[in-house]
């Protein structure tokens, strides 16, 4: 299993353009979320999904959309972007573990985004 | 809104020391919790985690972690460091009310010293 994959690794963008992270885990994994991590801040929920076609908004989603066509996929979408948005981005799944909620969550590598 | 606190941001040690990191929550219900780790230019993996049963949970290389309910702590430990485990620490609260995402704590940035 590949577990959690994104890409790009880095990416720079003017303000103003827009962009698509990808996202995509081959675990079968019914929860999927989008975090970012700035320093100082440890890592903000911005959207999650907890199957396909159910996606939620997390504690920092403004200027992101997403959308969950599959069970593999949960792309991030940045409508415009802006200097705020510099950060690095993490992508993670997990699965339900018996009565007590999700489990763990699994990790992407992460993309750097700087935007200028 | 849910709150995770780890009260240090970073931890100079040097090898064989003694390590203890805090980290409390504010949810006054069921909760899981959790340690991850992210060394220098990873993603976050996962050291141990802890839903129910003994408060005192063993993780991966060495790592320990006791949950004390009274304190709302989660507090990671290890008996001896080793330059390795140079990184940083994050401490994440899920609450069991169906709310599926992880709260974070700010996270504590180890330095091991040879």
């Amino acid at each position: 299993n590949a577990g959690v994959t994104q890409t790009p690794k880095f990416q720079v963008l003017k303000t103003g353009q827009s962009m698509t992270l990808q996202c995509a885990q081959d675990m079968n994994h019914e929860y999927m979320s989008w975090y970012r991590q700035d320093p100082g801040m440890g890592l903000r929920l911005i959207h999650y999904s907890v199957g396909a076609g159910i996606t939620d908004q997390g504690e920092v989603p403004n200027g992101y959309n997403v959308s969950r066509s599959t069970t593999e996929d949960f792309p991030l979408r940045l409508l415009s972007a802006a200097p705020s948005q510099t950060s690095v981005y993490f992508c993670a799944s997990s699965y339900k573990f018996g009565g007590q909620g999700y489990n763990e969550q699994f990790f992407g590598p992460g993309t750097r985004l700087t935007v200028l | 809104a849910q709150s995770v606190s780890q009260h240090n941001h970073h931890v100079i040690l040097s090898e064989a020391a003694s390590l203890e990191l805090g980290c409390n929550y504010s949810y006054g219900g069921t909760v899981n919790l959790f340690w991850y780790v992210q060394y220098p230019g990873q993603h976050l993996q996962l050291l141990l985690k802890y839903f129910s049963g003994d408060p005192l949970v063993k993780g991966i290389k060495g790592f320990e972690a006791e949950f004390i309910k009274s304190k709302f702590s989660f507090n990671l430990r290890k008996p001896s460091v080793q330059w390795s485990d140079t990184a940083e620490y994050f401490c994440a609260v899920n609450e069991d009310t169906g709310r599926r995402a992880l709260t974070f704590g700010s996270g504590t940035r180890l330095q091991v010293q040879p």
